[in-house]
């Protein structure tokens, strides 16, 4: 198993431009959830998913969307970057009622 | 929504002594308590956890104990060793909030030779 993968590792982009966070599990796990992390401030809660066609948000969900087709795929878009998400985003997934979050390797972002 | 609090941000310690972060929740129907080390430029990964019908757990140099009636659970390791240095973080859910996990703010240890 690959576990929790995401891409791409690093990404600079311009304020204003767009572009999707990829993130895949071959776990079969039913949750999966993204976080941003930022100095001083842990992991905060971006989207969660519990389930293919069913998604909500967190505590940041502001600038960003996803979507959950397939229970392997969890993509992350930023309509229209800011510098204030410069960040590292972490993808995670979970099997329902087992409680143990699988984290991804991360994607840095830099929004210039 | 549930606010978890840690304490202290920074830790630094002597090789082979203890090192102990707390962590304060506010949902007290909170059940699930598992502790993350970040290695630098890594992904957070599990290294303990545990669920509010246990008061202790332990694992090898790890323990953590859970006080409910306070409202904290604290992460303990003993003899510390170098590759001890990360960040730790405290997390949280409720079982009103059944998926979500509430995160510390992340204690970075430094375990001196």
């Amino acid at each position: 198993n690959a576990g929790v993968t995401q891409t791409p590792k690093f990404q600079v982009l311009k304020t204003g431009q767009s572009m999707t966070l990829q993130c895949a599990q071959d776990m079969n796990h039913e949750y999966m959830s993204w976080y941003r992390q930022d100095p001083g401030m842990g992991l905060r809660l971006i989207h969660y998913s519990v389930g293919a066609g069913i998604t909500d948000q967190g505590e940041v969900p502001n600038g960003y969307n996803v979507s959950r087709s397939t229970t392997e795929d969890f993509p992350l878009r930023l309509l229209s970057a800011a510098p204030s998400q410069t960040s590292v985003y972490f993808c995670a997934s979970e099997q329902a009622g087992v409680d143990t979050q699988y984290f991804g390797p991360g994607t840095r972002l830099t929004v210039l | 929504g549930e606010n978890v609090e840690q304490h202290p941000s920074t830790l630094s310690v002597q090789e082979g002594d203890s090192a102990v972060i707390k962590c304060t929740y506010s949902d007290s129907a909170s059940n699930y308590f598992p502790w993350y080390k970040q290695e630098l430029g890594k992904r957070p990964q599990l290294i303990i956890d545990i669920r509010s019908n246990v008061g202790e757990k332990k694992d090898q140099r790890i323990a953590v104990t859970l006080n409910k009636t306070a409202k904290h659970f604290s992460l303990h390791i003993t003899e510390t060793q170098p590759e001890d240095s990360a960040v730790y973080f405290c997390a949280a859910r409720s079982v009103l909030n059944d998926y979500k996990l509430s995160f510390g703010a992340g204690t970075t240890v430094t375990v001196r030779a």
